[in-house]
Parts: C-alpha cells; structure tokens; sequence
C-alpha cells in the first residue's frame, strides 16, 4: 500500500514551458486534491475532484488544469510555466468515515520556473 | 468555512508534554477539528481529529472545549522527531471540498 505518489519529485522549467505532475493513489479514495505551498505559507487548495471524471477549482486555480481520467489518477498541468508557479505541489486524497473525513498527502512535488 | 488561529512559534523540552492551542470561534456544529502536521516541508500527516468530544491516539490527544471555540493538541513525551509545524484545520463533516491551512504553529523541540 504506497498510499498517494506522486511524480516527479523535483523539476526545473524555463518560463513558458509545459508539464504534467502525476499524482496517484491506490486506496480507492473517491476525493483528490492538488495543493501548492509557498515559503512560510501553508498549503492552498489549487484544484480538487469528488470522482472520476469530475474536477472543480479551489482557491487559487489560475495557470492550472487538471484531469481525472481514472479514478486512481489526478493529473496537475501548467501549460505555460511562469515563475510565479514556483512552489511546492502536494497532492491528496481523502475518504469519508464514520467520524469525518481523512485527508493523505504525498511528499512533493518541487518545481522551478526560471 | 470557520478559521483558525494558532501562535506562529512554540518552543517545548525534550521529554515534556507539548500543548499546542487554536482557536476558532466561528466553528460550527457540523465542523471536526482536525490537527496535522508537517516536517521538514514533507507532505502533511494526520495527528488526530475530534468533533466534540476530547480524542486520543497512539500520538496525540485532543482537547476540545466544551463550546468547541478552542481546542488543544497535546504531544504527551515531545522528543526531537516532534519538531514539525502544526496545523488545526476545521472542515465540515459532509464536505470534502473545504480542508484550509492557515500559516500554522512551528513547535521547536529543545534537547
């Protein structure tokens, strides 16, 4: 059970470029998240999905797309990287239980945009 | 959503317990209060979360007041490892959508 994995860990693009960040889950959590952090900041929701095929904005989604193709999969995308997208990306999943809902996290994704 | 407030910074000795508080005032009655928290900019890991009544794991206990406008996280034996910023979110029960950080309290663990 590895949990949310995400790929890559560290990535440096030149302004203007495109990439795609994975994120993938294997504990069949219907809810995903795409998180960025700022130095000193706390995490703010980018995007998010309730399910397969669904995706909706969080509180700063500009510069960003993103897609639900398969339930296990949450896939981040900057088509044109600027340098104000430098940040930490932390993907998330979460499911419903009895007493609320638990949230987990992967490790990171760092990107530069130089 | 109800927000939280934390200090920014708490120091705490080795071996001591670690009390971490928050407030939030606006909480409603179908928020939890849910603690995580971050080291060394690794992904966020959940402590322990609680709705109304007081909650203990294998790390941590919950405190919750009985308006539930504060609650407190309580490391019982802080070692070196518990150095982490911490974080109290409140999140609706039924809402998956609604999970905000704030800024969060940098606990320090003193040798």
């Amino acid at each position: 059970n590895a949990g949310v994995t995400q790929t890559p860990k560290f990535r440096v693009l030149k302004t203007g470029q495109s990439m795609t960040l994975l994120c993938a889950q294997d504990m069949n959590h219907e809810y995903m998240y795409w998180y960025r952090q700022d130095p000193g900041m706390g995490l703010r929701l980018i995007h998010y999905s309730v399910g397969e095929g669904t995706t909706a904005k969080g509180e700063v989604p500009d510069g960003y797309n993103v897609s639900r193709l398969k339930k296990q999969n949450f896939l981040l995308g900057l088509e044109s990287a600027a340098p104000s997208q430098t940040s930490v990306y932390f993907c998330a999943s979460s499911y419903r239980q009895d007493r609320g809902r638990i949230w987990t996290f992967g490790s990171g994704t760092r990107l530069t945009v130089v | 959503d109800a927000k939280t407030t934390q200090p920014p910074s708490m120091d705490c000795a080795e071996g001591r317990a670690a009390n971490l508080p928050c407030n939030h005032s606006t909480i409603s009655g179908n928020e939890y209060v849910y603690w995580y928290r971050q080291i060394h900019s690794q992904g966020p890991q959940y402590i322990i979360h609680g709705l109304k009544n007081n909650e203990t794991n294998e790390m941590a206990s919950l405190i919750i007041t009985e308006d539930r406008k504060s609650s407190t996280l309580i490391l019982p034996h802080a070692t070196l490892r518990d150095t982490a910023v911490y974080y109290c979110i409140v999140s609706p029960r039924d809402t998956g959508n609604q999970f905000y950080f704030g800024t969060g309290t940098s606990l320090t663990v003193i040798p």
